[in-house]
């Protein structure tokens, strides 16, 4: 089976413009998960969707929204960026929601914001 | 905020010697998970072991949860110049669906 895809991998925005990251997870997983990474906070996390609901989300600004289309593959935006924004984001999935399961991260995608 | 802590934030070894990391958390947990990362790429996922388990061996590691202490350690055996890399545990709770929380990682550097 193919792994999780992240795209784009590598992204160079400026403050105030708005981004799209996308996450097509492992066949047959239903349940995506996001996570930012950076040095001083670490691994955070963003949000969780299954069947196309957000079922759980971390403590980040409004900025940051996300989606889930019925195949599965989950988008993030961030508007507004701010030179905090910039991370590395990744996403995850499994084959069911919930806390029981193995979580499978993609290569990420690195955001950088001048 | 982390739940958990990880022990050593770095750690230097010879190739063939065995690497030990630790890592403690806050609260009940439903499962621990460890991961693997090189050079802020993606995560690779190692090992799942579970609340009501006390020992998990996947080839060369092996992974001890003690639920009394709120504490877990992962064992590399004979390290190999490969396993350079970060080494997070993260912990998933009932109530939190799949969210998982991360400790700060351990740098492991393993010298040929």
């Amino acid at each position: 089976k193919a792994g999780v895809t992240q795209t784009p991998r590598y992204l160079i925005k400026t403050r105030g413009q708005q981004v799209t990251l996308s996450c097509s997870p492992i066949s047959g997983h239903r349940s995506v998960s996001w996570y930012q990474q950076t040095p001083g906070q670490g691994l955070q996390f963003l949000f969780e969707y299954f069947s196309e609901t957000q079922r759980n989300k971390g403590n980040f600004p409004g900025r940051f929204s996300g989606r889930q289309f019925s195949n599965s593959r989950s988008e993030m935006n961030v508007s507004t960026l701010e030179l905090g924004d910039s991370a590395l984001y990744l996403c995850a999935s499994s084959p069911l929601q919930g806390s029981q399961e193995t979580q499978y991260f993609g290569p990420g995608t690195r955001l950088l914001v001048l | 905020s982390q739940q958990g802590e990880e022990d050593p934030q770095a750690l230097s070894i010879q190739e063939g010697e065995n690497a030990t990391m630790n890592c403690s958390y806050k609260t009940s947990i439903n499962n621990l998970q460890w991961y693997r990362q090189n050079s802020g790429r993606g995560l690779v996922h190692l090992i799942l072991i579970r609340s009501n388990e006390r020992e998990k061996h996947s080839g060369r590691l092996r992974v001890t949860l003690d639920t009394s202490k709120k504490s877990s350690s992962l064992l590399i055996t004979a390290s190999r110049a490969a396993d350079t890399a970060s080494y997070f545990c993260a912990t998933g709770t009932y109530n939190q669906g799949g969210k998982l929380i991360f400790g700060q990682g351990t740098e492991l550097s393993v010298k040929p």
